[in-house]
């Protein structure tokens, strides 16, 4: 079964250092997302991603941030200069297009990579 | 605004049926969607319920949708001590690019 992949699983940063998460969405899928979950806390959409620009973002996602699909297979998330309050889980997503409707498809989720700033 | 809201604990003896409630605010959701979530893990997909239906089956779970009220809800049969996790209900929305809005989660206890 085709599955969103996230690496690494589990990185410790610096305050103030730069972080790039990386994902590989399902293959033939066209929007591109990621979310990221404070512990304890709910699940927060941070960005979206579409015909390599972004379409919507939210008021979490400031400069500091940055996506970016390289080579076609990979979707990243930078973030500049870490702050403590970065740490969290971080989602990334993807959802392809219905056949009829013009709708997209479910989003499909990775398993999370767990960011710490120390 | 777009929220979605959901009670935050549900207990449940093991093998009566569980029943979590999610309320919308955004007509405009495509997809509602039921994540579970384990202690540190990841989101898992339970199912999902495209908005121009009303119900979905899947083995234990069922979903209903009534889109007059916005209001979704995941019923298990037989619940199991293994189905004991945060649930998170979700929708799909279109406005310009596609998002998806968690609600805050419902912690089911299952007690033996």
């Amino acid at each position: 079964e085709p599955e969103v992949t996230q690496t690494p699983s589990h990185q410790v940063t610096q305050m103030g250092q730069e972080v790039i998460l990386r994902c590989v969405p399902i293959s033939n899928h066209l929007y591109f997302y990621w979310y990221r979950q404070i512990l304890g806390q709910k699940v927060e959409f941070l960005v979206s991603f579409y015909n390599n620009e972004i379409s919507e973002k939210s008021e979490i996602f400031d400069d500091q941030f940055s996506v970016e699909r390289p080579d076609g297979s990979n979707f990243t998330l930078k973030i500049r200069s870490t702050k403590l309050e970065d740490s969290a889980m971080y989602f990334c997503a993807s959802s392809g297009l219905r056949r009829t409707g013009g709708l997209g498809t479910e989003a499909f989720f990775g398993q999370g990579t767990r960011l710490t700033v120390v | 605004g777009e929220d979605v809201e959901q009670s935050l604990f549900l207990s449940v003896r093991e093998g009566d049926s569980s029943v979590i409630n999610c309320t919308y605010t955004d007509s405009s959701s495509t997809y509602l969607y039921w994540y579970k979530q384990e202690p540190g893990a990841g989101l898992q997909l339970l199912t999902y319920i495209f908005s121009n239906m009303d119900m979905k089956q899947d083995q234990r779970l069922t979903v209903l949708l009534n889109k007059k009220d916005k209001h979704l809800s995941l019923r298990i049969a037989d619940t199991q001590t293994g189905d004991s996790a945060i649930y998170f209900c979700a929708e799909t929305l279109y406005t310009g690019g596609f998002k998806t809005i968690f609600g805050a989660g419902t912690r089911l206890f299952v007690k033996a």
